[in-house]
């Protein structure tokens, strides 16, 4: 059974600070996606990922993939309280597509 | 505006009573889906469409019907809820899968007593 594993589930960081959110799954996929969702909000897109190696930058976020390993990264670089909000990945290896649990996170001024 | 509209946005029902969600896009996309989201479980997937006429089971499915008669609308169809499908229902859409970016309605809040 494809399982998508999100760490950390929660997260709280200070401003200025940076982290990594990492995002495993469990089966071949060639391509991810990462969802924000404010509370209360819808998901809306941050990043499709399409290959092995592929990076993708805005603001303060950037992604990346590592097809090989399975294996996603989100990247915050000198969190602001802004970007506090539940990340989502997920994968679509046949056309369905599995999310992870989720990360919350909270930044802290 | 391009956009993915749901309806009713927050219903209450019984347990037992048929009930239709609407999902409607104009954006003229292929891909249409039905996730539900619950606390810890981020969302699965109830069932997906990747064209008129072509409708697929997601990952939770049991319990939920659907159809795609026309491009832009995708309705999910509860025949017979059960308090176990009380749960924040999300519709989405994209341009095709596998390469765009879904772009997901606002929500159906649903509570069956």
């Amino acid at each position: 059974e494809l399982k998508v594993e999100q760490n950390p589930l929660f997260l709280s960081m200070q401003e200025g600070k940076n982290y990594t959110i990492y995002c495993n799954y469990s089966t071949t996929s060639d391509r991810l996606y990462w969802y924000r969702q404010d509370p209360g909000k819808s998901l809306e897109s941050l990043f499709v990922l399409l290959s092995n190696g592929a990076v993708k930058q805005e603001g303060r976020l950037m992604a990346s993939l590592d097809t090989k390993a399975r294996l996603s990264t989100l990247h915050i670089t000198a969190a602001v309280h802004d970007l506090s909000a539940t990340y989502f990945c997920a994968v679509d290896p046949n056309n369905d597509m599995r999310f992870g649990a989720g990360t919350r996170l909270t930044v802290k001024p | 505006e391009a956009q993915v509209t749901q309806n009713p946005r927050y219903l209450i029902t019984v347990t037992g009573k048929k009930l239709t969600v609407t999902c409607s896009q104009n954006m003229n996309h292929e891909y249409m889906s039905w996730y539900r989201q619950d606390p810890g479980l981020g969302l699965r997937q109830i069932y997906y469409s990747m064209n008129v006429e072509v409708t697929d089971k997601g990952d939770v499915p049991e319990g939920y019907k659907v159809s795609r008669k026309e491009k832009r609308n995708f309705p999910l169809i509860l025949e017979s809820p059960s308090p176990n499908q009380t749960s924040l229902y999300f519709c989405a859409s994209s341009r095709t899968l596998r390469v765009w970016e879904q772009f997901f309605g606002p929500g159906t809040r649903l509570t069956v007593l």
